[in-house]
């Protein structure tokens, strides 16, 4: 079973600039999370969808922030414009409907804003 | 506000050591926690506990649930070198198990 693709694995932008991070679940997996990890702590959910609802998104900084998930498979996230704290591994999460509670993890994508 | 507090923060341990890792909880409508553990990458999912007093073990990691004293720990015997990792506990509240994570408890283990 292939696992959580994300991309890109790292990217470097100005502060001020836009960027978007891609996430493709693995299939079959009807929830899929965005999490910001900053260094030191742990992931801190953004945004979590039920196939292309949104479930929650309260931590989700929607200023700047969006995301998408428009045929309930792959998703979405952006930030527009981007600011120094905004420096982060985004890591994206599926589960399957029945076993909501496992998360299988991408590998992130470290996001370095200078 | 959902808390999720682990401790401690981090730990340096030999090889052959025991250690125990713990996870305290402050969640509306309690769903289940999670143990995970990240190395350089990814977290990987290790326990899923939603009943108190019942043990889930792998191998030499084990784990088990308070929920009156709203905390679990997760117990490492005769640990490894490749046990050296970031431990995340993750707590699930409501019907769509939305999570919260804690800070992580970053173990190494010296050969």
């Amino acid at each position: 079973e292939a696992g959580v693709a994300q991309s890109p694995r790292y990217k470097i932008i100005e502060k001020r600039q836009s960027v978007a991070f891609w996430c493709n679940p693995i299939s079959g997996h009807a929830t899929l999370y965005w999490y910001q990890q900053i260094l030191g702590q742990g992931p801190k959910l953004l945004i979590q969808f039920q196939n292309n609802g949104v479930v929650d998104d309260s931590q989700l900084p929607k200023d700047r922030f969006s995301a998408e998930r428009l045929k309930g498979v792959d998703s979405t996230l952006k930030i527009q414009p981007a600011k120094l704290e905004d420096s982060a591994v985004y890591l994206c999460a599926s589960t399957h409907r029945d076993l909501y509670n496992e998360q299988f993890f991408g590998p992130g994508t470290r996001l370095t804003v200078l | 506000e959902d808390k999720v507090v682990q401790s401690p923060l981090s730990l340096v341990v030999h090889e052959g050591d025991t250690v125990t890792l713990n996870c305290s909880y402050e969640v509306t409508n309690f769903r289940s926690l999670l143990w995970y553990k990240q190395e350089k990458k990814a977290p990987t999912f290790l326990f899923m506990l939603t009943s108190s007093g019942i043990e889930k073990k792998s191998g030499r990691l084990s784990s088990i649930l308070d929920k009156k004293e709203l905390s679990s720990i997760l117990n490492i015997t005769a640990t490894q070198t490749g046990d050296s990792a970031i431990y995340l506990c993750a707590v699930g509240r409501g019907g769509s198990y939305i999570p919260t994570f804690g800070r992580g408890t970053s173990l190494i283990v010296h050969p």
